[in-house]
């Protein structure tokens, strides 16, 4: 069973610091991997794709891969109330099908 | 650029009755993918579309089906409908190259 796990939280981080984000998976073939933010009541939305190890940044957000230990990270810098909302991780897997961990709530504390 | 559209936005139904549920995807995108999501178990995946066929399956019940048309629209059916089949329903579409998936706005879906 391939799976994809994420601490669900609550995590909470005060307004301005870094919020950091944690996702583990289990299929070592996996080539791509996604974070989307789900507001309450909205779908989700994708905001940060990565597929090569490293780093990936896109404003104030970044991607961090590590496929020898198999998790990938998001980190939020300047966290804004605004970044409250659920964090899915998702991961195409060998069989190219997309696997969902459950999502971490965080919570920004003005 | 027109975004995932789903229809309807929310339904309640009867327990035994059954439903479908459309989706519309980018124009362009031709996977076209349907999840269940609730508050205790997160995204549930159950079929994906490609081109009018089935690519992927999920672990739900014979009750949902699915089909896509060759215009990349598709519904969703869920027969002999339960008290544990309310949820949100949320249908994606992918071009397949470009990353990730687009979710339309979800159909909320009550048994009662």
């Amino acid at each position: 069973q391939k799976e994809v796990e994420q601490n669900s939280g609550p995590l909470s981080v005060p307004e301005g610091a870094i919020a950091s984000l944690n996702c583990t998976y289990s299929d070592r073939g996996s080539q791509s991997f996604f974070w989307y933010r789900q507001y309450s009541g909205k779908s989700p939305e994708l905001i940060m794709s990565i597929y090569s190890n490293g780093d990936k940044e896109d404003g104030r957000f970044t991607a961090q891969l590590n496929k020898a230990s198999q998790y990938v990270s998001l980190l939020i810098r300047d966290s804004q109330p605004s970044d409250s909302a659920t964090y899915l991780c998702a991961v195409m897997d060998s069989n190219y099908q997309l696997i969902w961990g459950a999502g971490t709530k965080l919570i920004i504390k003005p | 650029k027109a975004g995932v559209t789903q229809t309807p936005r929310y339904l309640i139904k009867t327990r035994g009755q059954q439903v479908t549920l459309s989706c519309s995807p980018i124009s362009g995108h031709r996977s076209v993918s349907w999840y269940q999501q609730t508050p205790g178990q997160g995204l549930q995946f159950l079929f994906e579309y490609f081109s009018e066929t089935q690519r992927n399956k999920g672990n739900f019940p014979g009750r949902f089906s699915g089909r896509q048309f060759s215009n990349s629209r598709s519904e969703m059916n869920v027969s002999t409908l339960e008290l544990g089949d309310s949820a949100l329903y949320l249908c994606a579409s992918s071009s397949g190259q470009a990353p990730g998936y687009t979710f339309g706005s979800g159909t909320r879906l009550t048994v009662v």
